[in-house]
């Protein structure tokens, strides 16, 4: 069965520095990956996904992400933190019929000045 | 706009008391699920849609009904709530189910205490 593993439940970063989210998926044939994001009182925002094209997927806001199949990981980065991407992120991988996304537990992005 | 459309947002109820939120979509999409989320546990699917008058249990379905009549709605009931039902309730839609509808547009929650 699919499963999602996101590592660390928080992550903090200063202004500017890089932002990696990880993410490790487990799949019996090739997933459908995906990466949302979560702003406070609101519902998800679908920031990228993979379907099985480009290995590094580019997402809104200058997000991107690398699937490595060897890794089974799909991290999500950002070459410079704004205090805007403060948010919880959460990755999620397609099931095998396709009838549901299973997410990961998310992860509490804090950016600091 | 397009969007998916959630009533209400808050919700305090007291045990047994039937309730329905509703959830409406005005982009003609097929499939729609509902989730919850819990801190800690991630979202978690409780029923989905692939159509009208197609629906099926999710992971968590216990203590909760949907229908789809219309191709726009997709009510979630809940005939005797409890406070383990104490959740934010997301409703979401896609245009087609299968790995291609992945990417679903999420309404804005709805939270809801049982108490």
């Amino acid at each position: 069965a699919q499963s999602v593993t996101q590592l660390g439940s928080h992550v903090s970063v200063s202004e500017g520095a890089l932002v990696l989210l990880r993410c490790n998926y487990s799949s019996s044939v090739p997933p459908y990956l995906f990466w949302y994001v979560q702003y406070p009182n609101q519902g998800l925002q679908l920031l990228l996904k993979y379907t099985s094209a480009a290995t590094l997927v580019k997402g809104i806001n200058d997000f991107e992400a690398e699937f490595k199949k060897s890794e089974t990981s799909f991290h999500l980065t950002k070459p410079s933190a704004h205090m805007s991407d403060a948010a919880e992120y959460f990755c999620a991988v397609s099931n095998q019929a396709g009838t549901a996304l299973i997410f990961g537990k998310g992860t509490t992005l804090s950016v600091s000045s | 706009e397009a969007q998916v459309t959630q009533n209400p947002r808050y919700l305090i109820t007291v045990t047994g008391k039937k309730l329905t939120v509703t959830c409406s979509q005005n982009m003609n999409h097929e499939y729609m699920s509902w989730y919850r989320q819990d801190p800690g546990l991630g979202l978690r699917q409780i029923y989905y849609s692939m159509n009208v008058e197609v629906t099926d249990k999710g992971d968590v379905p216990e203590g909760y009904k949907v229908s789809r009549k219309e191709k726009r709605n997709f009510p979630l009931i809940l005939e005797s709530p409890s406070p383990n039902q104490t959740s934010l309730y997301f409703c979401a839609s896609s245009l087609s189910w299968g790995k291609t509808g992945g990417g679903y547009t999420f309404g804005s929650g709805t939270r809801l205490t049982v108490v």
